[in-house]
């Protein structure tokens, strides 16, 4: 079946730092990959995507690329600051008729001043 | 922009009665998907509606039962509730024919006492 492994957290970084969370799947055919992002509180927001071997999503500063001979998408921000501290949940979506969102665990990330 | 809309967006239940949870999807998007996140878990994909029609089908208990409706809204009917049926669910839109992108609701948060 589908799953998604992700580093498990919290993960602690100071301002500024360099920003990387793990995220290796497994899936039949040629699945979507997603980074999504919760703040407390909120509901899931979409924070990158990418569809085909290779492509890299990127937005807000976050970039991913998914990278089929290591069946991983993991997720990188040069310079991170308070304002991203939320969890981050990798996710895939199958297709081919099927379109549902498998997430991985989530990894709390937590920024420091 | 448009949101999804959920309501309510809190519902506290005690064991064994009914909920109706009820999502209202962005504007031209006609397919809707309903997950439920435990404390501290990763959302889990509940099931899903394409054109008023049953598309997929998660791990939705045999007591839960949803429908989509003329103008696409979705309701999500709960019944013989038990105290592990409290969480978080969030209801999903997206448009058919491109890269089916989920959008999320700001979720209900259910509590059963």
């Amino acid at each position: 079946g589908n799953s998604v492994t992700q580093m498990e957290g919290p993960v602690t970084l100071s301002e500024e730092a360099f920003l990387t969370i793990n995220c290796t799947y497994t899936a039949t055919g040629y699945p979507s990959l997603f980074w999504y992002v919760q703040y407390p509180g909120e509901g899931l927001q979409l924070l990158l995507k990418a569809t085909k071997a290779d492509d890299k999503g990127s937005n807000k500063g976050f970039e991913a690329t998914y990278r089929k001979e290591t069946t991983s998408f993991h997720l990188e921000k040069g310079s991170v600051q308070v304002s991203d501290s939320a969890v981050y949940f990798c996710a895939l979506m199958r297709g081919a008729g099927s379109y549902q969102l498998t997430f991985g665990k989530g990894t709390k990330l937590s920024v420091i001043p | 922009a448009a949101g999804v809309i959920q309501s309510p967006r809190h519902l506290i239940k005690e064991k064994r009665e009914t909920a109706t949870l009820k999502c209202y999807p962005i504007p031209r998007h006609d397919t809707v998907y309903w997950y439920q996140q435990g404390p501290g878990q990763d959302p889990q994909f509940l099931i899903s509606f394409y054109e008023k029609m049953q598309s997929d089908k998660g791990s939705i208990p045999d007591r839960f039962s949803a429908q989509q409706f003329s103008d696409y809204h979705s309701e999500l009917n709960m019944s013989s509730l038990e105290l592990g049926d409290s969480a978080l669910y969030f209801c999903a839109s997206s448009p058919s024919g491109g890269s089916y992108e989920q959008y999320f609701g700001p979720g209900t948060r259910l509590t059963v006492t």
